[in-house]
């Protein structure tokens, strides 16, 4: 079965700083790796993701996630955050194997503080 | 180009009674998942229909819990009769074939649901 798991439930970073939002992954098969952010009483905006090639993916507003298969990980950086930048992030897995579904973990609250 | 649309955007009920959600995907886009994101936790997957097809529904409840998407555009998720559990957001996506696991999934804004 699919499991994506978000240790940190809080994150805090000074505005200006790099940001890291962690996540691992669990699939059979090749996985695909997806991050969205979500601001409150909205729905989730899709960052960026990872189907093959460069272990480094580039995404929407200055994010980037690096996919290391060894440790299983993806985790989300940015490397000057904005305190626009504070919300909710999710990452989400899906097997390459068959049409499976997108499993997402718990999400972990970004907070950027002035 | 206009995103997915949800409503309402807020419903409260009592538990017992029925409601309904109504969600319009991207233009074109074939695919449609209903989603049940539970305060604290991520989105967990209800339904996906490709065109108007379910592809998938092992995670509905189907014993209170319905949807259709007639015409493969917009659907409907209904539930009936509601209970206290299913307070939740509510998330309809949409993409743009489905077919594979690299499609990438473009969220509506929700409807949050409240059940006393």
């Amino acid at each position: 079965a699919q499991s994506v798991a978000q240790p940190e439930d809080q994150v805090n970073v000074a505005e200006g700083n790099p940001l890291t939002v962690k996540c691992t992954y669990s699939v059979s098969g090749n996985p695909y790796l997806f991050w969205y952010v979500q601001y409150p009483n909205r729905g989730l905006q899709f960052l960026l993701k990872y189907i093959t090639g460069d272990n480094l993916v580039k995404g929407s507003y200055g994010f980037e996630a690096e996919f290391n298969k060894s440790q299983t990980s993806f985790h989300l950086k940015k490397p000057s955050a904005l305190v626009s930048d504070s919300a909710l992030y999710f990452c989400a897995v899906r097997s390459s194997s068959g049409n499976t579904p997108l499993v997402f973990g718990k999400g972990t609250r970004l907070s950027v503080i002035a | 180009e206009a995103g997915v649309a949800q409503s309402p955007r807020y419903k409260i009920i009592e538990k017992r009674q029925s409601v309904a959600f109504w969600c319009n995907p991207i233009s074109g886009h074939a695919t449609l998942y209903w989603y049940q994101q539970i305060l604290g936790q991520g989105p967990k997957l209800l339904i996906q229909f490709q065109n108007n097809g379910v592809v998938d529904d092992s995670q509905l409840p189907k014993d209170r819990f319905s949807a259709e998407r007639l015409k493969g555009v917009d659907s409907t998720l209904k539930i009936q009769p509601a209970k206290l559990e299913d307070s939740a957001v509510y998330l309809c996506a949409s993409s743009l074939v489905g077919g594979t696991s690299t499609d990438t999934q473009y969220f509506g804004p929700g409807t949050r649901l409240t059940v006393l």
